[in-house]
């Protein structure tokens, strides 16, 4: 049973534009939300987080969005670069726990 | 190179023998997890330890899976008798003690094939 859920594998947009990515989740025990992202052959790195209790955590070029009562959050990426190219995993976790439950990852690539 | 940092790289065996993988964490994080990431999946939690103690253990994690922290440093886990569904990448991360923010500092994996 995938608790988190990234529908789409790829995602594909031009320099300069907007980039978005989806997650959306079943567990409603679930408090905190983070991104992560992935470049071949290395492991994955911390992007941004965001607990339950916000809506909204920006950092820079990177927002992520969450909306608890349709369980479903997003990461802007704004303006997108080819350096962002790289996987993207949404991971939650619940009351503290130390353990992430992560998506199956959206690839990102940003065309020059 | 003060990342963390995991040996070996790549392993290959054959089916039923035993494998061994370690992680070096970040020297002054005590909090230390093991994942695995299997093809077009995300990573998935195996355990976790807080300086030596093993504070959470995944039901993925069958008896033939065991991971150690002796000293609160270093870990090892460990795979006895492999099955070719054990191939995958075994990731380790770790974190500093103050607080939990999520953010994990992983390493760049130990990919095991079964043969």
């Amino acid at each position: 049973d995938q608790q988190v859920k990234q529908n789409s594998p790829s995602l594909s947009v031009q320099e300069g534009r907007i980039s978005i990515l989806n997650c959306d989740y079943t567990n409603s025990m679930f408090d905190y939300f983070l991104w992560y992202k992935k470049y071949p052959a290395e492991g994955p790195t911390f992007l941004i987080s965001i607990s339950s209790i916000k809506d909204k955590n920006e950092d820079g070029r990177f927002t992520v969005f969450l909306n608890k009562s349709a369980k479903h959050l997003s990461l802007h990426i704004v303006p997108s670069q080819p350096g962002d190219s790289a996987v993207y995993f949404c991971a939650a976790s619940e009351g503290g726990s130390e353990k992430l439950v992560f998506g199956k990852g959206t690839k990102l690539t940003v065309n020059p | 190179d003060t990342g963390v940092s995991q040996n070996p790289r790549h392993k290959i065996t054959k089916r039923g023998q035993n494998v061994t993988f370690r992680c070096d964490p970040i020297s002054e994080h005590n909090r230390l997890y093991w994942y695995r990431q299997t093809l077009g999946q995300g990573p998935e939690f195996l355990t976790y330890f807080q300086n030596e103690a093993q504070l959470e253990k995944s039901r993925l994690l069958s008896d033939r899976f065991s991971a150690e922290r002796p000293k609160g440093s270093f870990s090892t886990l460990e795979i006895q008798r492999t099955e070719q569904g054990d191939s995958a990448m075994y990731l380790c991360a770790s974190s500093p003690g103050t607080g939990w923010t999520g953010e994990l500092f992983f390493g760049e994996g130990s990919r095991l094939t079964v043969l």
